[in-house]
């Protein structure tokens, strides 16, 4: 079982907007750490989608977004893409773990 | 163009050793924390140790004591010491730079890691 928690796969059309969950506590994201995302595309190595909740790497594009409110926080995709087809997986810190933690990952399907 | 290379990996008993090493290119190696983590086949992400540009370490329980993170600045280089390997330590290694003690910006491409009779 993972800190925090993702939905294990979501899946939308070419052209529509998806949004993967990450549900955490009061010892990681309720506790004010921030939230960052992690897109891996099948047998590659995970590449920083977005960081400090909602800010975007150069060269990731503007249809990603990330929002983070209480003990959670949102990765939203718009214009979905069929190179979109991928794991994403949300990260922060657990103070009570004293660790990093990673949410279990979920499998995007583009229809 | 930064990049970190993984070396290291392969075929080991249970209950042996392994040292995995991490070369470090394209930014300066000496003022970045340095992370690995690691993926078993088709399962996610877990952090497995830290070493801050002070050098100081941190592990989850998982690893502790059996894990060493180290680093040598002069060579550009991360390494993880892993003794009393398990069949569950069983995954892919990568190493990650962090930055602003937060996030991880860049990745290695990963090296595997069978622990088996």
């Amino acid at each position: 079982q993972s800190v925090l928690t993702q939905p294990p796969s979501v899946s939308g059309a070419p052209g529509q907007r998806v949004t993967i969950s990450c549900t955490g506590s009061s010892s990681n994201i309720g506790a004010g750490y921030d939230v960052h995302w992690y897109q891996q595309l099948p047998g590659t190595a995970p590449k920083l989608l977005i960081y400090g909740n909602s800010n975007r790497p150069s060269g990731v594009p503007d249809r990603f977004s990330g929002s983070k409110s209480a003990t959670s926080a949102s990765l939203a995709i718009t214009g979905l893409q069929a190179e979109d087809e991928a794991d994403y997986y949300c990260q922060s810190y657990d103070s009570s773990l004293s660790g990093w933690v990673f949410g279990g990952g979920t499998k995007l399907t583009v229809l | 163009e930064v990049q970190l290379v993984e070396s290291g990996g392969g075929l080991v008993q249970p209950g042996g050793s392994l040292r995995l090493s991490c070369a470090a290119s394209g930014f300066t190696f000496s003022s970045y924390d340095m992370h690995w983590v690691r993926q078993a086949t088709g399962k996610g992400l877990e952090w497995v140790s830290a070493i801050g540009a002070a050098g100081d370490t941190y592990y989850p329980g998982s690893v502790k004591g059996r894990f060493t993170i180290s680093r040598e600045n002069a060579k550009n280089s991360l390494y993880l010491q892993m003794n009393s390997l398990r069949a569950e330590d069983t995954a892919v290694y990568y190493c990650a730079r962090f930055d602003t003690s937060s996030w991880y910006s860049k990745w290695g491409q990963g090296n595997l890691v069978t622990v088996s009779s």
